[in-house]
């Protein structure tokens, strides 16, 4: 079975400072990974996604992550924070019958 | 402008009281999911629709039905609502198929609380 593990519950930055939310991933076969983002009250919105080509993804907004397979991981980062990155991320696995399989989230502050 | 939409935006119900949440999109999408959002927990995965005319159980679809009334349009319906089920219920498609990427849209999402 699939699953994502998100290693912080918060994360706290200054702005312009870097930014890395962690994610490991569990998958039985070659994983699909997302990054979601969610802003105050808001929906979801896709930041960028790993289909089995590069393994260093490039995302909107500045955001990259990098799947190690050797590593089982998926990290999010971004070389300088804005206060308007301060949401909530989500990690994301595709599972069976193409159903997304969510963490719990890592809610990101960024202070001025 | 095209997408997910989701109504209504906000409900309140009392125990015991039941109600249908809508979803429609207008992308020509094959499958149609619903997730409820609870803190701490990310999104969980209710129900889903891999096609017009099929459904199936996703991760907690107890105290939930679900239909699929034609390719735009699938409904999430608590015939008695608990306080349990106070959440964010979120209405996503995918495109699926030979041509697909992956690409999800989620819909703004409903505000349910249940008193």
């Amino acid at each position: 079975a699939q699953s994502v593990t998100q290693l912080d519950s918060h994360v706290s930055v200054s702005e312009g400072t870097p930014v890395l939310l962690r994610c490991n991933y569990s998958s039985s076969y070659s994983p699909s990974l997302f990054w979601y983002v969610q802003h105050p009250n808001k929906g979801l919105q896709l930041l960028l996604k790993y289909t089995s080509a590069a393994t260093l993804v490039k995302g909107i907004n500045g955001f990259e992550a990098e799947f190690k397979k050797s590593e089982t991981s998926f990290h999010l980062t971004k070389p300088s924070a804005h206060m308007s990155d301060a949401a909530e991320y989500f990690c994301v696995v595709r599972g069976g019958y193409n159903k997304l399989i969510f963490g719990a989230g890592t809610r990101l502050a960024v202070h001025p | 402008n095209a997408g997910v939409t989701q109504t209504p935006k906000f409900q309140v119900l009392k125990t015991g009281q039941s109600m249908t949440l809508q979803c429609a999109q207008d992308m020509n999408h094959n499958s149609m999911y619903w997730y409820r959002q609870d803190p701490g927990m990310g999104l969980r995965l209710i129900y889903y629709s891999a096609s017009e005319g099929t459904t199936d159980k996703g991760e907690v679809p107890n105290g939930y039905n679900v239909s699929r009334l034609n390719k735009r349009e699938f409904s999430l319906r608590l015939e008695s609502a608990a306080p349990s089920q106070t959440s964010v219920y979120f209405c996503a498609s995918r495109q699926g198929g030979g041509q697909d990427n992956y690409g999800y849209t989620f819909g703004s999402g409903t505000r349910l609380t249940v008193v």
